[in-house]
C-alpha cells in the first residue's frame, strides 16, 4: 500500500527559504515521478512543478522558474521542493504526489500537505 | 486565472444529480487526457477519475466522466452528504509545457 509522508509545519520570515520533503513508501520510488502542488488559504490547487527521480529532470510552472528547485535523494526514497526569496503569499498548504502515466498523466498518490506560513 | 475554467459551485439534494464543467482549449483538453481530483481543504486531494473516464480502484461507481471537444464533464449522481468537497479538473498543456488545474468547484449537498 503507498503512503506518502511530508514534513512539518514551517515558518519562514519574508527573503528566506523554505525546504519541505516528501517521503513515499509502498512503490519503487524510481518508477513515477514526484509533483508539488500548493493551495494558498481561499484558493485552488496552484501547480509547481514535477521531477524525474531517475534522472533529476523538471518541469516548473512559469510562476516559480528561477525560484524553485525540485531535487530527489532516491537512496533516501526522498523528494524536496525548495522555495527560495519568500513572500507573504507563498504561505500555504504544500502537497507533493506520484505522477502517474496511463493514456496521459495523472496524479495519483498524495501526502497530507505540508503548511508553509511566511510571516515577518 | 485559471487555464481551465470551472463553475465555482454546483449544489443539489442528496441522491440527485451534479454536473461539473471544464472548459479549455485544443493544446489542452483538446488534445490530452483530463483527470478530476476530490479535496477537503486541510487533507489530501484524491483522483477520481484519471485518462478522461477511468476510475482508480475504490472509487464509487456514481463518479463519471466525459469529454468532447474542449471541455469535459465530471457526472456525480446519487449525490450523498459525503460529496461535499470541492472539485478540480487537470490535465497536461502542451503550449505551455506545464500541468494545468481548473480554478475548482464547490459542491454542495443540500
Amino acid at each position: 500500500q503507498v503512503q506518502v509522508l511530508q514534513s512539518g509545519a514551517e515558518v519562514r520570515k519574508p527573503g528566506a527559504s523554505m525546504k519541505v520533503s516528501c517521503r513515499p513508501s509502498g512503490y519503487t520510488f524510481s518508477h513515477y515521478d514526484i509533483n508539488w502542488v500548493r493551495q494558498a488559504s481561499g484558493q485552488g490547487l496552484e501547480w509547481i512543478g514535477w521531477v524525474n527521480p531517475v534522472s533529476g529532470n523538471t518541469v516548473y510552472g512559469q510562476k516559480f522558474q528561477g525560484r524553485v528547485s525540485l531535487t530527489t535523494n532516491t537512496p533516501m526514497n526522498t523528494a524536496y521542493l525548495e522555495l527560495r526569496n519568500l513572500r507573504s503569499d507563498d504561505t500555504a498548504i504544500y502537497y507533493c504526489s506520484t505522477v502517474r502515466t496511463g493514456g496521459g498523466f495523472y496524479l495519483d498518490y498524495w501526502g497530507p500537505g505540508t503548511l508553509v506560513t511566511v510571516s515577518s | 486565472q485559471s487555464v481551465l475554467t470551472q463553475p465555482p459551485s454546483v449544489s443539489a439534494a442528496p441522491g440527485q444529480k451534479v454536473t461539473i464543467s471544464c472548459s479549455g482549449s485544443g493544446s489542452n483538453i483538446g488534445n490530452n487526457y483530463v483527470s478530476w481530483y476530490q479535496h477537503l481543504p486541510g487533507t489530501a486531494p484524491r483522483v477520481l477519475l484519471y485518462d478522461t473516464d477511468k476510475r482508480p480502484s475504490g472509487i464509487p461507481g456514481r463518479f463519471s466522466g466525459s469529454k468532447s471537444g474542449t471541455s469535459a464533464t465530471l457526472d456525480i449522481t446519487g449525490l450523498q452528504t459525503e460529496d461535499e468537497a470541492d472539485y478540480y479538473c487537470g490535465t497536461w498543456d502542451t503550449s505551455l509545457s506545464a500541468w494545468v488545474f481548473g480554478g475548482g468547484t464547490k459542491v454542495t449537498v443540500l
